[in-house]
């Protein structure tokens, strides 16, 4: 079991360009979330998706960023328009549809966006 | 507003020490709250969840205890060893499904 799988683990981006981040999720796990994590801060959490179905966006910012998570494939995470404050580690989880006794989300390794 | 405050200082311990790590949360009523260890350039690993009707929960040298009224969790790792030094998080989930994140505590044992 390859666990969770981010690319790419790191991104430079020009401010203006598009950035696009990928999460294939446990196998056998059917909902995934999206995290932000700026230096030296915790974790902020953006979205939450079940296959073909966001679920909750309330920490997702209103314009430029877009989630899904389609029925064939991995989540994407999209960023249009990069700006130097979307700098950051991108985080993404998985996790079964209920949460057992001794099994929390499964993280994957992160995605580093840099935008110069 | 809800908030999630773990300890706010980095903490220093010897080996073979206990230590011990806060997380309160104000205007939450969490179903369940989850413990995961972070080293850095990686992400968060999973080490253990309680919920709101367990007092305390133990998973070899690490113990969590959850006190509903205070709205506090105590993380305890006994007979600490160098390698335990990482960032500790906290998470908070209502039934709802995302999980909160605290900001962590970042723990070092020293040899």
């Amino acid at each position: 079991n390859a666990g969770v799988m981010q690319n790419p683990r790191h991104l430079v981006r020009r401010r203006g360009q598009e950035a696009r981040l990928r999460c294939s999720p446990m196998k056998g796990h059917s909902h995934v979330y999206w995290y932000r994590q700026l230096p030296e801060e915790g974790l902020k959490f953006m979205v939450y998706l079940q296959k073909e179905n966001i679920i909750d966006e309330s920490g997702m910012p209103k314009e430029r960023f877009s989630a899904e998570f389609p029925k064939e494939g991995p989540s994407i995470l999209r960023i249009q328009q990069v700006v130097r404050g979307d700098s950051a580690a991108y985080f993404c989880a998985s996790s079964p549809p209920s949460v057992a006794e001794d099994y929390g989300y499964t993280f994957g390794s992160g995605t580093r966006l840099t935008v110069v | 507003s809800q908030k999630i405050e773990q300890n706010s200082e980095a903490l220093n311990i010897q080996e073979g020490k206990t230590a011990t790590l806060t997380c309160n949360y104000t205007n939450y009523s969490p179903a369940y709250l989850q413990w995961y260890r972070q080293d850095p350039g990686r992400g968060p690993v999973f080490l253990l969840l309680i919920r709101e009707n367990e007092k305390e929960k133990r998973k070899e040298r690490l113990k969590v205890t959850f006190d509903t009224t205070l709205k506090q969790s105590l993380f305890h790792i006994t007979a600490s060893q160098p390698a335990d030094s990482a960032t500790y998080l906290c998470a908070l989930n209502t039934n709802a499904g995302k999980s909160t994140f605290g900001d962590g505590t970042t723990l070092t044992v020293k040899p």
